[in-house]
């Protein structure tokens, strides 16, 4: 099974600011099937980004993926009040055995 | 716009089962598979299995091989999730997901999500 590391576990930052989000899996993922997702308190995750660089429908540009093999990088480059939540990096290379990381937290400075 | 409405929350005691709901709507309901999702109070998520509308076919995760069994009903486009043997541990809210591979296009499952229920909250307590 594929561990996904996120780190850090919280990031403190203000609104405009850059927001860096890493995942680190134990092996390579294949094809980079590797999704990201945001989740807000008391609601379902939403799907930001799969394959590690395309954009989900609907999703703002301030959000972009990156990364191959085991490291993987989220970045939202200009923070907006409602992008503070949880997100989850998640790994479907090896599905059915997918799996998610622990999550970051993004919270307001 | 596509929808998944899931039942209301249960409270179950341990040993008892659950089954949970999930109402597609807005797509063709044979035509993505749908996937179980839970996560446990102020934890992370856990993946707990897939299963096709279209034939029925499920695969689910070994963790919980034995205990889950997911079926479908294609009449009311409607996926239903039954956890056996409950224990504590089980508290979660459960959620429906959709697959985000068009069957007729992709033919297999991508294992991404790009819809997702409100979720159940499922609370076992003596």
């Amino acid at each position: 099974e594929i561990v996904l590391t996120q780190s850090p576990g919280t990031l403190s930052l203000s609104p405009g600011e850059r927001a860096t989000l890493s995942c680190r899996a134990s092996q390579s993922v294949s094809s980079s099937y590797l999704a990201w997702y945001q989740q807000k308190p008391g609601q379902a995750p939403r799907l930001l980004i799969y394959g590690a660089s395309s954009r989900a429908t609907g999703i703002p540009d301030r959000f972009s993926g990156s990364g191959s093999g085991t490291d993987f990088t989220l970045t939202i480059s200009r923070l907006e009040p409602e992008d503070f939540a949880v997100y989850y990096c998640q790994q479907y290379g090896s599905s059915p055995r997918l799996t998610f990381g622990g999550g970051t937290k993004v919270e307001i400075k | 716009q596509v929808q998944l409405v899931q039942s209301g929350a249960e409270v179950k005691k341990p040993g008892a089962s659950v089954k949970v709901s999930c109402k597609a709507s807005g797509y063709t309901f044979t035509s993505y598979y749908m996937h179980w999702v839970r996560q446990a109070p102020g934890q992370g998520l856990e993946w707990m299995g897939i299963i096709n509308p279209s034939g029925g076919s499920t695969s689910y995760a070994q963790k919980f091989q034995g205990r889950v069994t997911m079926t479908r009903d294609t009449s009311t486009s409607t996926v239903y999730m039954e956890l056996s043997s409950l224990r504590s541990e089980d508290t979660a809210v459960y959620y429906c997901a959709r697959d985000s591979g068009d069957i007729v296009v992709v033919v297999a499952a991508t294992y991404y999500f790009d819809y997702w229920g409100q979720g159940t909250l499922v609370t076992v307590s003596s």
